[in-house]
Parts: C-alpha cells; structure tokens; sequence
C-alpha cells in the first residue's frame, strides 16, 4: 500500500484559504469516506481535525473543513491563523481493512 | 480526560525484541478500537497495526507483518506492541491511540522513542 500523495508545502498570509490535497487510488480514499486529517506541532503528538471526509471533532475550529472527490480529499482551512502553522497529514481506510497516511504538508502562514 | 501513556522504548540492537505498553484512562477502553502509529525522526506518519475491541480482528501494516504483535488487555486497560526481530528501519517514535470516531484516531498518547541500531 503506497502512502497517499501530498504537497511538500503549502504557504498563506494571514486571513486566506488554503487548500491541501491528498491523492490516494481507488483502493483507499476512491472505495470509502472515510478520509481524516491530522495536524502536528513540532514536537507534539498529531491533532485530528477532520474525520469521515468532513466531519469535525468537537473543539475544532469551523475555518477547517474537509471534502472528497474521486481519489482525492482535500483540506481547506479558512481564515489562516499564525497557529495554524504545521504539518498536516491525511490519512484513509484502504480495501485491505489498513489505513495509510499520507506523506505530509508542511503550512507556512507567511 | 483521556490520556493514554506509551511506554517500553529504548536502544536495542538489530534483531532484537522490545515490547510496548500502552496505559489508557478516563475513557471505556474496552469500548474502542485501539491504534500504534509510527514517526521516523523529520518523516511523516506511518500507521502500523489495529486492533478491535475484544482482539479479534487485528491488521497490520505489510512491513512489520510476521515481526509485530499487537494485543490488548482490557481488564488493564492496556494496548501493546510486541515487537521482534528489530531492524534499523524500524527507528521512530512509537504513538498509541484511540479510534474513538470511525476510522480516525482522535486521542494519541505522547509516544515512545524506538532507536534500533548496534
């Protein structure tokens, strides 16, 4: 199983929208939606910010949002705030009952 | 609060074995599926193994197939990790955590260093 395909990096200034891609295949993100996003922190344990394609865990702010299209999920996050900056990861169930992440993205909010 | 506290990391050589332990609480663990991921130090996120809520159904990720067992103990409110034959590859840090939203984990433990290397 290949890891999803992320951009290295992504950049914004303050108060502008990203959006990260994910590309996977139609053996993960293509078969289900269930696609989730992980913020980390230098350092920190990784935060999940978006789960089944779109849904938010409580305590998450709305300017995160997920979507899915085919074999590619997305990550917008609106707004950007200097403490958005991190890395993000997504990460999806695969036809083999695994789940595989992607890459990473570095955000730098400029 | 949910926390869940990794332990059992460390040096060990190539070919060796060690065994993870994970203590979890302020949840119903036997409740939930339960999750090891791994970070080589600078690289991203690798998913490594699952397990159900009684150990019944158990997944792992196809580079640690034949080396890795996970398990749980639910009366401990434990998960863990054992892991043989150690290879230099195998260096990460070692997260435990809950799949407490459908296949998605949204509580993870500080995570263990593994440092394989002779």
């Amino acid at each position: 199983q290949s890891a999803l395909t992320q951009p290295a990096s992504v950049s914004g200034s303050p108060g502008q929208s990203i959006t990260i891609s994910c590309t996977g295949t139609s053996s993960d993100i293509g078969s289900y939606n269930y696609v989730s996003w992980y913020q980390q922190h230098p350092g920190k344990a990784p935060k999940l910010m978006i789960y089944e394609v779109s849904n938010r865990p409580s305590g998450v702010s709305n300017r995160f949002s997920g979507s899915k299209s085919g074999n590619t999920a997305s990550l917008t996050i609106s707004g950007l705030q200097a403490e958005d900056e991190a890395d993000y990861y997504c990460c999806s169930y695969t036809t083999i009952d695994t789940r595989v992440f992607g890459g990473g993205t570095k955000l730098t909010v400029l | 609060e949910v926390q869940l506290v990794e332990s059992g990391g460390g040096l060990v050589q190539p070919g060796g074995s060690l065994r993870l332990s994970c203590a979890a609480s302020g949840f119903t663990f036997s409740r939930d599926w339960m999750t090891w991921v791994r970070q080589a130090t600078g690289k991203g996120l690798e998913w490594v193994a699952n397990i159900n809520q009684d150990g019944t159904k158990i997944y792992y990720v196809e580079s640690v197939k034949g080396r890795f067992t996970i398990s749980r103990d639910n009366a401990r409110n434990s998960l863990y990790l054992q892991m043989n034959s150690l290879r230099a590859e195998d260096t990460a840090v070692y997260y435990c955590a809950r799949d407490g939203v459908p296949a998605a984990q949204n509580y993870w433990g500080q995570g263990t260093l593994v440092t394989v290397s002779s």
